[in-house]
């Protein structure tokens, strides 16, 4: 089965810096890859995903995410992060049956 | 346009009490229909998934039940809550032939 590692717990930058979360998946097949972002009490909102093609996918409130197969790493970045960024973050994996597995997610602080 | 809805959005409850989380869909047909808990300051968990009405699978055996008795309605129960059933529930759908998912706002249960 697949899974995913967020090796950061909690990332603290400041406002107008750039940001990069980190994600890696162990899966035996092309992945399905995916970033969502979770707000305080809130569902979780699907930022961008990946399914085959470029491997530098963009995605929603100016998020891009990179795709490295050598590394089995799909980063997550921003190049300027805004106060309303400061949220919990999740890298998913999906197999082809439509199982998804979920990283234990980072949570990110936006300092002004 | 897709839309997922669940209720309750809050909901404390005692010990030993019994569940009902309803978690339904507007805007399409046949959706595959998942649960997941989060419990507080970790990743989701998957509980249960269907890929059709009457058809349920279960990811990790408790104390909790699903049914889907509709086809886009999906069911969360339990006949007596434990203390460690509380977390927040989120029900998701994917369409059956594609990998994304997509979240329904949650329901925060805190059993007492």
């Amino acid at each position: 089965a697949q899974s995913v590692t967020q090796p950061d717990i909690h990332i603290t930058v400041s406002e107008g810096a750039s940001l990069e979360l980190r994600c890696n998946y162990s899966y035996g097949a092309t992945p399905y890859l995916f970033w969502y972002v979770q707000s305080p009490g809130q569902g979780l909102q699907l930022l961008l995903k990946y399914f085959s093609g470029d491997t530098l996918v963009q995605g929603i409130k100016g998020f891009e995410a990179e795709f490295k197969r050598s590394q089995s790493s799909f980063n997550l970045r921003k190049p300027s992060v805004h106060w309303s960024d400061a949220a919990e973050y999740f890298c998913a994996v999906g197999a082809l049956n439509n199982d998804m597995r979920f990283g234990a997610g980072t949570r990110l602080t936006v300092k002004p | 346009s897709q839309t997922i809805h669940q209720w309750p959005a809050t909901l404390v409850q005692p010990v030993g009490s019994p569940l009902s989380l309803e978690c339904t869909v507007e805007g399409t047909s046949n959706p595959n229909l998942y649960w997941y808990r989060q419990a507080a300051g970790r990743g989701l968990q998957l509980l249960f998934y269907s890929i059709g009405i009457g058809q349920i699978s279960s990811e990790v055996p408790q104390n909790l039940s699903a049914s889907r008795p509709q086809d886009r309605q999906f069911i969360l129960s339990s006949k007596k809550l434990l203390l460690s059933d509380s977390g927040f529930y989120l029900c998701a759908w994917s369409a059956s032939d594609r990998n994304e998912q997509f979240f329904g706002p949650g329901t925060r249960l805190t059993v007492l």
